[in-house]
């Protein structure tokens, strides 16, 4: 079983649906949660960074973090089409630098 | 655009040769990062470099080496190089070693090996 694990997809929604994007983990240890989108060929583009256990808020983007159920999520508001991307959620420990376990990423497509 | 330059963008080699891929952080970072990432295995950590010396490392195989130079650039070295190396390799920076800050990527350097 992977640390983190993240439906694949992919997931189909309309122009201006609310997106949920969601990663389960099963490291304790990990404080540190973060949000990458990924353009086909570009590399991972940091959307949201979260600390511990909430919720931080930033346009359309929404990143929740609960550590008691050890699962993240990522909102997005008003989806566009150039929301359509792969997201891939990403995680780190306090004890290991700042390497960071990745989810195996959702692919979104967002149709006009 | 990240700030994190790598080259080159694209690498075609043979089987059983030696690779050296390069990274320039972001201005002032002193953390770089390699991860590779392939269809079957995703995103997967290698190796951190702070400030010039080896600070982690992941499932790096002995096959791969790394290094980080005074200026903070990093080079990663591939040898004796298989079919399944084919991958996409990125590099990240960040301003410190540790948890609390934020990675950012280079656009990566496709290698095929053939």
């Amino acid at each position: 079983q992977k640390e983190v694990e993240q439906d694949p997809g992919p997931l189909s929604v309309p122009e201006g649906a609310i997106v949920s994007l969601n990663c389960t983990y099963s490291n304790s240890a990990f404080q540190y949660f973060m949000w990458y989108r990924q353009y086909s060929r570009k590399g991972p583009e940091l959307l949201m960074y979260t600390y511990s256990s909430g919720n931080k808020e930033d346009g359309r983007f929404t990143a929740q973090v609960d550590k008691s159920s050890k699962y993240i999520s990522l909102f997005i508001r008003d989806s566009q089409p150039s929301d359509s991307a792969t997201y891939l959620c990403a995680m780190s420990a306090s004890n290991a630098g700042n390497m960071l376990t990745f989810g195996g990423g959702t692919r979104l497509m967002v149709k006009p | 655009d990240s700030g994190v330059t790598q080259t080159p963008k694209h690498l075609i080699t043979a089987t059983g040769q030696r690779v050296t891929l390069r990274c320039s952080p972001r201005s002032g970072d002193l953390s770089v990062y390699w991860y590779q990432q392939s269809l079957d295995q995703g995103l997967q950590f290698l190796i951190q470099y702070y400030n010039g010396e080896e600070r982690a490392k992941g499932n790096i195989l002995e096959r791969f080496s790394a290094q980080q130079f005074p200026d903070l650039h990093s080079e990663l070295n591939l040898s004796s190089l298989e079919l399944g190396d084919s991958a996409l390799y990125f590099c990240a920076s960040s301003p410190q070693g540790g948890t609390g800050t934020e990675a950012f990527f280079g656009q990566g350097t496709r290698l095929t090996v053939v």
